[in-house]
């Protein structure tokens, strides 16, 4: 069975850093786009940016650049998204959800959804 | 890419058609449209890609049309689990982006 499994529910305070994850299994890991995906309380979905596990090409929204890093270790089948720096505006799902490198089938399969709360 | 989903609610009963609209800023290439549903409390799972294939498993009560610039989703008859919200997404090159999303609430 494919299966994103992403990391646990997170409380953090402003300027702390983190890094969530999302493992991989039941198919290729390296054939796919890793995506990230964040959803603020009561609001839409907004796209982050992805990475290719083959060789960790990124895009990112410009909405996201430089504010968080996304990576992957193709050796354990997990990507990863980071902060160095969070705030309280960070609060938020985020999903990982994997599409197909040749862009052509969209989100096939989405993680459970990670809960991060950014509060003093 | 930007892509503007209407309406923004949509109030209907249980065996009504419901016709949801995501227009784009400029032509999207390849028809690199997904459909999205989203129940509360769940992740998003995929309907429809390339602007009218279903993905696996899904109803064929669910179709998808359209191509450049005007997409639709359309349920034929509505079923109770069917009541969510609806985003549809850009799915070539990035950005990806997604549309503000329609609810589907019953009437």
């Amino acid at each position: 069975e494919v299966q994103l499994a992403q990391s646990g529910a997170e409380v953090k305070k402003p300027g702390e850093s983190l890094r969530i994850s999302c493992k991989g299994s039941g198919y290729s890991f390296t054939s796919y786009w890793i995506n990230w995906v964040r959803q603020m309380p009561g609001k839409g979905l907004e796209w982050m940016g992805r990475i290719d596990p083959s060789d960790s090409y990124t895009n990112y929204s410009p909405s996201f650049q430089g504010h968080v890093t996304i990576s992957t270790d193709k050796s354990t089948s997990t990507a990863y998204l980071q902060w160095s720096s969070l705030n309280a505006s960070d609060t938020a799902i985020y999903y990982c959800a994997r599409h197909a490198l040749t862009d052509s089938l969209g989100g096939d399969c989405w993680g459970q959804g990670t809960l991060v709360t950014v509060s003093s | 890419i930007v892509l503007t989903q209407s309406p923004g609610t949509l109030s209907l009963s249980p065996g009504e058609r419901a016709t949801l609209s995501c227009r784009a800023s400029r032509t999207v290439t390849n028809n690199y449209l997904a459909w999205y549903q989203q129940q509360p409390g769940q992740a998003p799972r995929l309907l429809i890609y390339g602007a009218s294939t279903r993905a696996t498993g899904i109803p064929d009560r669910f179709s998808g049309s359209g191509s450049g610039t005007d997409f639709t989703l359309t349920i034929s008859r509505l079923e109770p689990e069917d009541f969510a919200v609806y985003y549809c997404q850009y799915h070539g090159s990035s950005p990806l982006n997604f549309g503000g999303g329609t609810k589907v609430e019953i009437k």
